[in-house]
């Protein structure tokens, strides 16, 4: 089964304060990662996936495969990055995304 | 940036009436998606589309939800009798069909069934 879970639904921390958003992933195979972040009232935006392995905003995220985890971290908090953060998965080619939960992290001044 | 639009932005409806939910895609995508949130909950898939059918529908996409391109632009939904617990955010993604394109989503459009 496809699942996807991010066991934190709100996560605060301080500004300048380090960020991991945790997600752990279940699928038989090699699944594509990513995470997506909605912006208060607005649309969920790509933020990162795991093939291109580049930082976006300052976050980065890895895949480790034994873990099956795919957490997202930030070393230096900054207040814009206070969002709802998904983190989704697709098999190879199907592009059908299925979500986490999500994660309202909020940074506090 | 591309865009995709979608409107309503927020429509409310009684119980038992049809609604049709409206999603212009980026020009040269080829792959459309409804996916639903419920106040709350994650966000869920309800189906793709390609080439003018559907690929892929998830268990909750039934009898009652259909989907069309009636016109080569407007991608759309309709729930042919509203319950209340179609209540959701409904947003719609387009993908231009290559391997390593990212998926757009719309704004969503917020349903109420009263």
């Amino acid at each position: 089964a496809q699942r996807v879970t991010q066991p934190e639904k709100l996560l605060s921390v301080f500004k300048g304060a380090p960020v991991e958003l945790k997600c752990n992933y279940s699928y038989s195979g090699s699944p594509e990662l990513f995470w997506y972040v909605q912006y208060s009232r607005q649309r969920l935006q790509l933020l990162l996936r795991h093939i291109s392995r580049e930082s976006i905003k300052g976050f980065t995220a890895d895949l480790n495969k034994g873990e099956t985890s795919f957490h997202l971290k930030k070393p230096f908090a900054q207040e814009e990055d206070s969002a709802m953060y998904y983190c989704a998965l697709s098999g190879p080619g199907a592009q059908k995304l299925v979500f986490g939960q999500g994660t309202r992290l909020t940074i506090n001044p | 940036e591309p865009e995709v639009t979608q409107t309503p932005s927020h429509q409310v409806t009684q119980m038992g009436q049809e609604v049709i939910l409206r999603c212009v895609p980026i020009s040269n995508h080829l792959y459309f998606y409804w996916y639903r949130q419920i106040l709350g909950q994650k966000v869920e898939f309800l189906v793709s589309f390609y080439n003018n059918e559907i690929s892929e529908k998830s268990e909750i996409f039934d009898d009652q939800f259909s989907v069309e391109r009636p016109d080569g632009s407007n991608f759309t939904l309709k729930i042919r009798s509203t319950k209340l617990e179609d209540s959701a955010m409904y947003f719609c993604a387009t993908w231009e069909g290559i391997s390593g394109n990212t998926i757009y989503f719309g704004e969503g459009s917020w349903l109420t069934v009263v």
